[in-house]
């Protein structure tokens, strides 16, 4: 069966201190990958998505970056965090052909910026 | 683009009571799908709606789109307290009803259960 992967859980990091969270998918292969970021007041937003290794694809302009260096392997980098940056992070798999099932969540990071 | 609207924002029931939240788009849906979330964990899939008219029940829990699909509600019967959390509903993004687009999530419904 298919499992997703996320970590850490929870981080509290400094403003300009830079920023790594990962994402693995285990059971499935060529998988579609996405980053969401859930902030308060704002629901789920989309923030990069990526249909293959190296393939990535920016929905809003931020100082956030995301990198796919394996098939089943989505990281979410900044190299100087801001205090907005600070929210849930969630990533997400779906199969390259779209079920009916949507996406699968990971467990989500909380990151807090002080 | 498109956008969900999801109503109420926030919605306080007796535990037992029935209760129900909308999701309405601005544009066709053409894959609306019903999330779950507890508190600060992730989402797990709920249902998904894509013909006009369809209505789709999973234990105490019923979704339906309307006729023009442009609308969904979730309706809690005999509400428990393992219902409380924030519901979502996402809906493909594409306007050609391509499954291979993105979705788009409405801002989410808090929902509390009294005991």
């Amino acid at each position: 069966s298919q499992t997703i992967h996320q970590w850490p859980a929870t981080l509290v990091q400094p403003v300009g201190s830079p920023l790594s969270l990962e994402c693995t998918v285990e059971g499935t292969s060529n998988p579609n990958l996405y980053w969401y970021r859930q902030a308060a007041g704002r629901g789920l937003q989309l923030l990069f998505y990526s249909v293959g290794i190296g393939q990535i694809s920016s929905e809003v302009p931020q100082n956030l970056s995301a990198s796919r260096p394996q098939d089943r392997q989505f990281i979410l980098s900044s190299k100087k965090l801001l205090l907005s940056d600070s929210g849930f992070y969630l990533c997400a798999w779906s199969p390259d052909r779209r079920s009916n099932y949507g996406y699968t969540f990971g467990s989500g990071t909380r990151l807090t910026v002080v | 683009s498109q956008e969900l609207e999801q109503s109420p924002q926030s919605l306080i029931v007796q535990e037992g009571k029935n209760l129900t939240i909308n999701c309405t788009s601005s544009k066709t849906l053409y894959g609306l799908y019903w999330y779950k979330q507890k508190y600060g964990e992730g989402l797990i899939f709920l249902m998904m709606l894509q013909k006009g008219g369809e209505e789709k029940s999973h234990e105490k829990i019923t979704a339906k789109l309307d006729e023009k699909k442009q609308q969904s509600s979730l309706h809690i019967t005999a509400s428990q307290p393992s219902h409380a959390g924030i519901y979502l509903c996402g809906a493909d993004r594409g306007v050609s009803g391509n499954r291979d687009d993105k979705i788009i999530f409405g801002k989410g419904t808090r929902l509390h259960i009294l005991p």
